[in-house]
């Protein structure tokens, strides 16, 4: 099946740590994207990238890192840095117009 | 940078009869305009969207209107249905497809049998 595939869906981090969520797809997008979600905020963009070996800061990226060596995948990392991790965080990618998202990973600080 | 605003953020509608939701964007450079729709722990899927050289698209219960002078977009789904029950989110983007994509801060939609 042709689509975008995050993992893992539920992960737990303790303070202080760094956590890499994956990203891969199928659909031969150059674009890629990572939006975080928080109650009543809506996506937030961290970082896009929109061709292989480059990508862009979005509007939340401080505390976060991502690489883009591959045009199959996109891995975000959430470092020590990010004050705040608690979230639900979505991977898209795009070709043209539309945007297809993948089920998402809901990161827990504990 | 582009700045979208969607309202309201709660709806309750009876089932059968309409929603709107509506959406205001700031970049003039915006030519894209989608609408997404989240279900419970789910990624969104994209519903219906519309580009600028439009004023309005329909797809059977679901259209979207656009006022490019005003740069506001809204989404109307007429006789609703239990399963509209979930969050929308308006987004606005430059033409090209690899660009940013801005999204609303999302409508929680409830429709009451």
């Amino acid at each position: 099946d042709g689509g975008i595939t995050q993992s893992p869906k539920y992960l737990f981090r303790k303070e202080g740590q760094n956590v890499t969520l994956s990203c891969e797809q199928n659909l031969n997008h150059d674009a890629m994207y990572w939006y975080r979600q928080d109650p009543g905020q809506g996506l937030r963009l961290i970082y896009y990238s929109q061709i292989v070996n480059d990508f862009q800061k979005g509007d939340i990226a401080e505390g976060y890192s991502v690489s883009r060596e591959k045009k199959e995948s996109f891995p975000l990392t959430v470092t020590s840095a990010q004050k705040n991790p608690t979230a639900f965080y979505l991977c898209a990618s795009r070709v043209q117009t539309e945007a297809f998202f993948g089920q998402g990973t809901r990161l827990t600080v504990v | 940078g582009e700045n979208v605003e969607q309202h309201p953020s709660t709806l309750s509608v009876q089932e059968g009869d309409s929603a709107v939701i509506k959406c205001t964007y700031s970049d003039s450079a915006s030519n894209y305009f989608p609408w997404y729709k989240q279900e419970l722990g789910k990624g969104p899927q994209l519903i219906i969207d519309i580009r600028s050289n439009v004023g309005e698209k329909k797809d059977q219960r679901i259209a979207v209107t656009l006022n490019k002078t005003a740069k506001h977009f809204s989404l109307h789904i007429t006789e609703t249905q239990p399963e509209d029950s979930a969050v929308y989110f308006c987004a606005a983007s430059p033409w090209n497809g690899n660009e940013k994509l801005t999204f609303g801060t999302g409508t929680r939609l409830t429709i009451i049998p």
